[in-house]
């Protein structure tokens, strides 16, 4: 059973608009929601996360939502770039559960000039 | 500034055989974990380890065994490897064992078994 899913396998952006990842959960328990981005050949690098008493959280481009009701989060890039061309990994985990992230399969998002 | 050290970055097994990738990291920290990745299916939870010592099992732990007998390492070992353990393999570690606080990832090793 898939607690953690992202249902968009790929998603194509205009650079300089706004490229929306989206992540749905099953698991209540769940504490905190992390978005890793991933370059080919490389290890997932973490971009920004969320507690789950939180409903919003930015860091530059990147924002995250996060709609409990719903069980449903999104990660919000504005501007799209080029750079951003990678796949994007939702995480979750419990309070005391940085080392046991559970992951969603991930979107590959393009950023076309 | 090495981060976390993934070796091998590739290898080709027979199915049978046996093999250790390792993982070595070297920011002090107490929290490491190996994940699989395979297509459509985002990274599962191999193992983990809350210190030298101590390790727990994750999500996938059949066919793979790991002891951390420093802070620094913690090698995952296929007993008898099988086809269906190919797949690219990330170790990751954190300071801290809350939520919300990010692992690092090393750069994986790509297995392969025929």
């Amino acid at each position: 059973d898939q607690q953690v899913k992202q249902n968009s396998p790929s998603l194509s952006v205009q650079e300089g608009r706004i490229s929306i990842l989206n992540c749905d959960y099953t698991n209540s328990m769940f504490d905190y929601f992390l978005w890793y981005k991933k370059y080919p050949a490389e290890g997932p690098t973490f971009l920004i996360s969320i507690s789950s008493i939180k409903d919003k959280n930015e860091d530059g481009r990147f924002t995250v939502f996060l709609n409990k009701s719903a069980k449903h989060l999104s990660l919000h890039i504005v501007p799209s770039q080029p750079g951003d061309s990678a796949v994007y990994f939702c995480a979750a985990s419990g309070i005391q559960g940085a080392q046991k992230l559970v992951f969603g399969q991930g979107t590959r998002l393009t950023i076309n000039p | 500034n090495a981060g976390v050290t993934q070796t091998p970055k590739f290898q080709v097994l027979k199915t049978g055989q046996s093999m250790t990738l390792q993982c070595a990291q070297d920011m002090n920290h107490e929290y490491m974990s190996w994940y699989r990745q395979d297509p459509g299916m985002g990274l599962r939870l191999i193992h983990y380890s809350v210190g030298a010592g101590i390790t727990d099992q994750g999500e996938v732990p059949n066919g793979y065994n790991v002891s951390r007998s420093t802070t620094e390492d913690f090698p995952l070992r296929l007993l008898s490897a099988a086809p269906s353990q190919t797949s690219v393999y990330f170790c990751a570690s954190s300071s801290s064992v809350l939520g919300g606080q990010p692992q690092h990832f090393g750069d994986g090793t790509r297995l392969s078994i025929l």
